[in-house]
C-alpha cells in the first residue's frame, strides 16, 4: 500500500526538542522530494520544510530556520524532522507529504503526528 | 509571506454548486500553474482534489473543477453532496524568500 506514516509527536516543554519520523512504503522513496506541513489547532496548513530526493537541498519556513532540521534515510525509506528550541507556537499536527514527481504538488499525505509544547 | 486569502465559510444545498476563491499575488498564484486544492474532513489528512490549477487526480469526481484568473484561483463543486461538508484549502508554489509553499487560510463548506 502506498502510504506515509508519521510518528514521534508528543508533549514537550518549551525549549525542548523532539524528532519526528515519517516512514514511506509502497513507492520508490528515493525518487521523491518530501515535505513537512503543520496545522495548528483549529487553524490552517503551514508549509514547514522540504528535502530533495537526494538530500542535497533543504528549505525551511523562516519561523523554524535554525531550530528545525530535515533529513532522510533512503535505505530505511524515512524522512525526519529534528525540532529544537520549541515554543508554544510550534504546537500543531505535523504532516509528512510527498511531492509529485513531475508536477509540483503534494500528492500523498500521512495522517499526521501531534506535537504539544506546554509546561 | 501571508497565507492565501480564502473566504472563511461557504454554504449550499444538496445538488447546488458552490465556488471557493483563493487570492494570492504575482509571486505565487499569479506566477505559476502550481495551484492545488485539498479537502480535509475533521481529524483526517488533507486529500488532493485539484492540481496544476485544473487537473484532477485519478479517483476524484468530475464534480470538482478548478480555474485561475490572474492572482485568484477558484474551486467549483457541483452537485453538492453531504459528504462534501469539510474544510477546503488552496495552495501554491511561491518564490518568496521565506518559504516555498503557501496555503490558503481554509474555507469551511457547509451543506445545508
Amino acid at each position: 500500500e502506498v502510504q506515509l506514516v508519521e510518528s514521534g509527536g508528543g508533549l514537550v516543554q518549551p525549549g525542548g526538542s523532539l524528532r519526528l519520523s515519517c516512514e514511506a512504503s509502497g513507492f520508490t522513496f528515493r525518487s521523491y522530494w518530501m515535505h513537512w506541513v503543520r496545522q495548528t489547532p483549529g487553524k490552517g496548513l503551514v508549509w514547514v520544510s522540504r528535502i530533495s530526493s537526494d538530500g542535497s537541498s533543504r528549505r525551511y519556513v523562516d519561523s523554524v530556520k535554525g531550530r528545525f532540521t530535515v533529513s532522510r534515510d533512503t535505505a530505511r525509506k524515512m524522512v525526519f524532522l529534528q525540532m529544537s528550541s520549541l515554543g508554544v507556537e510550534d504546537t500543531a499536527v505535523y504532516y509528512c507529504a510527498r511531492e509529485h514527481l513531475v508536477s509540483r504538488h503534494f500528492d500523498l499525505w500521512g495522517r499526521g503526528t501531534p506535537v504539544t509544547v506546554s509546561s | 509571506q501571508s497565507a492565501l486569502t480564502q473566504p472563511a465559510s461557504v454554504s449550499g444545498s444538496p445538488g447546488q454548486s458552490v465556488t471557493i476563491s483563493c487570492t494570492g499575488t504575482n509571486s505565487d498564484i499569479g506566477g505559476y500553474k502550481y495551484v492545488s486544492w485539498f479537502r480535509q474532513h475533521p481529524g483526517k489528512a488533507p486529500q488532493l482534489l485539484i492540481y496544476d490549477v485544473s487537473d484532477r487526480p485519478s479517483g476524484i469526481s468530475d464534480r470538482f473543477s478548478g480555474s485561475k484568473s490572474g492572482t485568484t484561483a477558484s474551486l467549483t463543486i457541483s452537485g453538492l453532496q453531504a459528504e462534501d461538508e469539510a474544510d477546503y484549502y488552496c495552495s501554491s508554489y511561491t518564490t518568496s524568500d521565506s518559504l516555498e509553499w503557501v496555503f490558503g487560510e481554509g474555507t469551511k463548506l457547509t451543506v445545508l
